[in-house]
């Protein structure tokens, strides 16, 4: 079965950079979700849409910024990093009216 | 603000032992998630319970979910050291929002 895909794998940045993350959900999914997830913590909702626009929003930066596009993946934009923006960035997917959501693999962003 | 503890936060365990790990959570819901995640990698979905008395089980895992006690268990049978990765509850309040998620279990299982 297709699973949710994240690109790129890994990143590494300078402080002050930008960086553009990417997903694209399971086929047919409605809802996007982003979650940040630092060294040895739990994972943190950032910010979700559904159906291209955005339904919820966690403890997201003002630095970043998300969007989903027509074709349903989504980019989460990073800008003037910070050394404590390292961490794993995950996406998920899930269904209206079903239960669960299913993650990607992960994007490993090393801000130096 | 929904609060989601789980404990013990570290457990090491022998193979052939059983185990609980235990996950509470604040607010009223009947929606309740665990996830194994190995070092590094993604997060996988091991069980959903969506309703008070749910039990499900695969393999030496068994997870249940009491919504009145906003309790929910995974017990750990006979462990073998293919089990040792970090397990997460997590919480929504309904479909399409966001999860809470607990601070992890560690396990490791040794021999």
């Amino acid at each position: 079965a297709a699973g949710v895909i994240q690109s790129p794998r890994h990143l590494i940045k300078e402080k002050r950079e930008t960086a553009t993350l990417k997903c694209y959900p399971i086929p047919r999914h409605d809802t996007v979700y982003w979650y940040q997830q630092g060294p040895g913590q739990d994972p943190q909702f950032l910010i979700s849409f559904y159906e291209k626009m955005q339904s919820d929003k966690g403890s997201i930066p003002d630095r970043f910024s998300a969007q989903q596009f027509s074709d349903y993946h989504s980019e989460l934009n990073m800008s003037s990093l910070e050394l404590g923006d390292s961490a794993l960035y995950f996406c998920a997917s899930s269904l209206t009216d079903t239960s669960g959501q299913y993650f990607g693999p992960g994007t490993r962003l090393t801000v130096t | 603000e929904l609060k989601v503890e789980q404990n013990p936060l570290f457990l090491s365990m022998q193979e052939g032992k059983n185990y609980t790990i235990y996950c509470n959570y604040s607010t009223t819901s009947d929606r309740l998630y665990w996830y194994r995640q190995d070092p590094g990698k993604s997060l996988e979905s091991l069980f959903v319970l969506l309703s008070n008395g749910a039990v499900k089980q695969e393999g030496r895992l068994m997870a249940s979910l009491d919504t009145k006690a906003r309790l929910s268990t995974l017990h750990i049978t006979a462990a073998v050291h293919d089990l040792s990765a970090t397990y997460f509850c997590a919480v929504d309040l309904n479909s399409g929002y966001a999860l809470n998620f607990g601070k992890g279990t560690s396990l490791l299982v040794t021999p």
